[in-house]
């Protein structure tokens, strides 16, 4: 099992708010990256840090974090955002990588 | 155009070695350090392994210590991922991958991808 926990699955309807969370003890201590996955496709970045997305992702994705917990937001979610995605960050020793589980994201 | 492209997935069986490769262009690989992540079918990512941009540092996850060794040729530009005593459980999609950051304390960040190599161990 990951250090870090996500929901397997969360939905949420066309144009609407969707907060995706990652939890683990570690995150008290590092800071994580969120990273977009569509079927047959590598993985993509697109939030890292506190709260800092790469050029080219758009503006509707954001982290946060509080305590044991980061969170990535889409707000205003789009039919291309349905896809798999995955936090990232140190294990508990702060000498490995470990992802979460991956959370599945369907936009109804 | 930065690129990373995996190459040497194979059929192997169990107990045998395969040896993958990474080539990289389109930026200065010897000032980064890489990863190796992969993806079993139809589950998540899992951290591999890693290299300093010296070589002088790696690092292994847990599943793959003792079996797998990670090293690179930077006159080269290439990333290896030598496996050795491969298991069923091994079967998976590997990809290499960049290890960014925005300055020497973070944060750091996986920012580019290769496109992955599926290795698949079965008799």
């Amino acid at each position: 099992s990951s250090e870090l926990t996500q929901d397997p699955a969360v939905s949420v309807a066309l144009g609407q708010t969707v907060r995706i969370t990652c939890q683990g003890d570690s995150l008290r201590r590092y800071d994580a990256s969120w990273y977009q996955q569509k079927p047959g496709q590598a993985p993509v970045l697109v939030v890292y840090g506190k709260n800092n997305r790469p050029s080219g992702i758009p503006d509707r994705f954001s982290g946060s974090s509080s305590g044991n917990t980061v969170s990535l937001t889409i707000t205003g979610a789009q039919a291309e955002d349905e896809a798999d995605y995955y936090c990232e960050s140190r294990d508990s020793s702060g000498n490995l990588l470990v992802f979460g589980g991956g959370t599945k994201l369907t936009v109804l | 155009e930065v690129q990373l492209v995996e190459s040497g997935g194979d059929l192997v069986q169990p107990g045998g070695s395969l040896r993958l490769s990474c080539a990289a262009s389109g930026f200065t690989f010897s000032s980064y350090w890489m990863h190796w992540v992969r993806q079993a079918p139809g589950k998540g990512l899992v951290w591999v392994s890693l290299i300093s941009s010296d070589g002088s540092t790696t690092k292994y996850a847990d599943s793959v210590k003792g079996r797998f060794t990670i090293s690179r040729d930077n006159a080269k530009n290439t990333l290896y991922l030598q496996m050795n005593s491969l298991r069923v459980e091994d079967t998976a999609v590997y990809y290499c991958a960049r290890r960014g950051s925005r300055g020497s304390d973070g944060p750091f960040y996986f920012d580019q991808w290769g496109q992955g190599s599926l290795v698949t161990v079965s008799s």
